[in-house]
Order: structure tokens, then sequence, then C-alpha cells
């Protein structure tokens, strides 16, 4: 069964550093992998996706991850974090582009002055 | 555009009375997907509708959740005989057959005393 793994529960960074949140994924085949962002008293926005093709996509807000078969990992990197950024972060994978999809349970960032 | 809306927002109701929470997708999405976020949890797969398709209920915890969707575009999920570990976020997202990027609503926050 597909499963996603975020092992960062919770992560502080200041404002102006670089981002990077992880994601692992356990799926047979090549998985279709999306990060959504939930800002406090938001919905779900989807950040980016990869199907296929080159593996460093870019999303919005200046987010970019890059996927890596071999660590089953499609990590979320961002170069210089902005306060609005604090949000949680979840990492999701599925099977096809129009089936169930499994979620992580989500990495939480806080962003200091 | 409009974006998926779902109603009520928030509901209290007392243990045992059963529950229905609705969903208009974005029109023209022919997948709708339901999922539960608990606190401190990710989202949990409840349901999925992809067109006239029989839905995937696999992630239906129990025969007291049901859920359907009526002419292809609204969607009611049913509690029955609500219990205290049914209070959650429920959230509803839809998306176009083949794009896989779901649009969610805001969700309909369940309390059940």
């Amino acid at each position: 069964a597909q499963s996603v793994t975020q092992p960062d529960i919770h992560i502080t960074v200041s404002e102006g550093a670089s981002l990077e949140l992880r994601c692992n994924y356990s799926y047979g085949a090549t998985p279709y992998l999306f990060w959504y962002v939930q800002s406090p008293g938001q919905g779900l926005q989807l950040l980016l996706k990869y199907f296929s093709g080159d593996t460093l996509v870019q999303g919005i807000k200046g987010f970019e991850a890059e996927f890596k078969r071999s660590q089953s990992s499609f990590n979320l990197r961002k170069p210089s974090v902005h306060w609005s950024d604090a949000a949680e972060y979840f990492c999701a994978v599925g099977e096809s582009a129009g089936n169930q999809f499994y979620f992580g349970t989500g990495t939480s960032l806080t962003v200091i002055p | 555009g409009a974006g998926v809306s779902q109603s009520p927002s928030n509901k209290v109701t007392e243990k045992g009375k059963d529950v229905e929470l609705r969903c208009d997708p974005i029109s023209g999405h022919t997948a709708l997907y339901w999922y539960r976020q608990s606190l401190g949890q990710g989202l949990e797969f409840l349901i999925y509708f992809q067109g006239n398709s029989a839905p995937d209920k696999s992630g239906l915890p129990s025969d007291r959740f049901s859920a359907e969707r009526t002419g292809g575009s609204v969607s009611t999920l049913t509690i029955q005989r609500t219990q205290q570990e049914d209070s959650a976020v429920y959230l509803c997202a839809s998306s176009r057959t083949g794009s896989g990027s779901q649009y969610f609503g805001p969700g309909t926050r369940l309390l059940v005393l």
C-alpha cells in the first residue's frame, strides 16, 4: 500500500533563510506526487505536482521540489522564506492522476523575524 | 470563478445523532473526494467519486459513514449515530479528470458532544 512520511513535525526557520521540507513515499511504480499548503484558517492549496518528465518541478510562491526515485523522496525547497510562508505543508502521493491520494501527517512551518 | 464550497462550516451535534455534510464541487470537475482531518493528523481519505463510475469507498471507517453524489455534482457525506471520535474537519476536494490537481473546500468542522 502507498504511504507518505513527513519526518519533520515542526520546523522553525528565520525569514530569508532557505527551507527544505522532507517527504518520503512508499510505492511500487512511478507515483504521482504533490505538495499542498494549508495556511491558518485557509483551505489546502496545491503548490506543485510531479507526474513525469523533469524531476525538478517549479510551483507557486517560489517553491520547487525534486523527485528522487533512488531515495523515494520528493522534498520541497524554497531559497528564501517569507513570513507569509508560515503554514502547514502536506505531501501527497497517488497512483494515478485521478485515483485516491495518500497524505502525510504534515510539517508545521514557523518563520521567525 | 467559484471554488469548492462546503456547508455547514461548523456543526455541533450530540452523540448518537445523524449529520449530513454537503459539498459543491467546481463546475465541470468530474472527480470528487472526501477526507477527514483530525487534530494533529494528516488527511485521511474517505471516498472518491469519478463521473458515473462506482465510488471508491475503501476509506470509509465504518458502515456509519456513507456518501452520495447526485447528478455528478453535489455530494453529501452522512454520518449516522455519531460518536465523539467522529469529531474532525471534513474536507471535500474536486478535480478535472486526469489532472490530479485537487481543489479543496474550506471544510466542515464537526464536533460531537
